[in-house]
């Protein structure tokens, strides 16, 4: 139980274009979701908590214009890269509380490559 | 603020060694540490966490609030046990983790 599912897996898109990711709790319902930025070889970055009905919570240094963020419903958020330059290449990933004591699962990313 | 540290990139060790994985955290209240572990192109998944105190796959790790460790430790090291490990911590009730920076671990024959 517990799944996230992130959609697509890799994409690659011209500079300047907007790139939208999915990310999908497939068997519960996902109060607060988590959009995380990998760098190669280093740890996980917060970029935003999203949570159902709201707006979503910026870490500092994020640019919310840029890194558009939707949870309209309990089951889905998506985070939409706009005007996307090859600096925002990166590995993405979404994560959900499933309770509020139960944890975290994760999805399994989202590779873009700006070119 | 919150902190994780993971003081070791790399930990290499020879199969049937003992592991273990340092992580140090710093934050004012009581804190929620978890292990996540990441397999070679595969999704983050939860190891273990401080307050459900188990032995998953050989690991265990213990919350020193004294030393703000939260070690991972495993008697014998296993050649599957190759991964990347994050330590991460959370202010409970669902909040947003902080992780460290991830110790890969290679388990040599």
């Amino acid at each position: 139980g517990a799944v996230v599912s992130q959609h697509p897996s890799w994409v690659i898109c011209k500079s300047g274009t907007s790139v939208k990711i999915e990310c999908r709790s497939l068997d519960f319902q996902a109060t607060t979701m988590f959009w995380y930025r990998q760098f190669p070889k280093q740890s996980l970055m917060l970029m935003a908590t999203s949570n159902e009905g709201s707006k979503a919570t910026y870490e500092q240094g994020v640019e919310k214009d840029k890194f558009l963020i939707n949870h309209a419903s309990l089951t889905l958020s998506t985070l939409t890269v706009t005007s996307a330059h090859p600096e925002d290449s990166s590995f993405y990933i979404c994560s959900a509380s499933f309770t509020s004591t139960a944890g975290y699962t994760f999805g399994s990313g989202t590779r873009l490559t700006v070119v | 603020a919150q902190r994780v540290t993971q003081p070791e990139k790399l930990l290499s060790v020879f199969k049937g060694a003992p592991v273990e994985l340092k992580c140090n955290y710093s934050y004012s209240g009581s804190p929620e540490l978890f292990w996540y572990v990441q397999y070679s192109r595969q999704r983050l998944q939860l190891l273990l966490r401080h307050i459900s105190r188990e032995s998953i796959k050989g690991f265990t790790a213990d919350l020193n609030k004294g030393e703000t460790s939260f070690h991972l430790k495993k008697p014998f090291a296993q050649e599957e046990d190759s991964a990347m490990y994050y330590c991460a911590l959370s202010e409970g009730g669902g909040n947003k983790l902080t992780f460290g920076t991830g110790t890969q671990l290679k388990v040599e024959l």
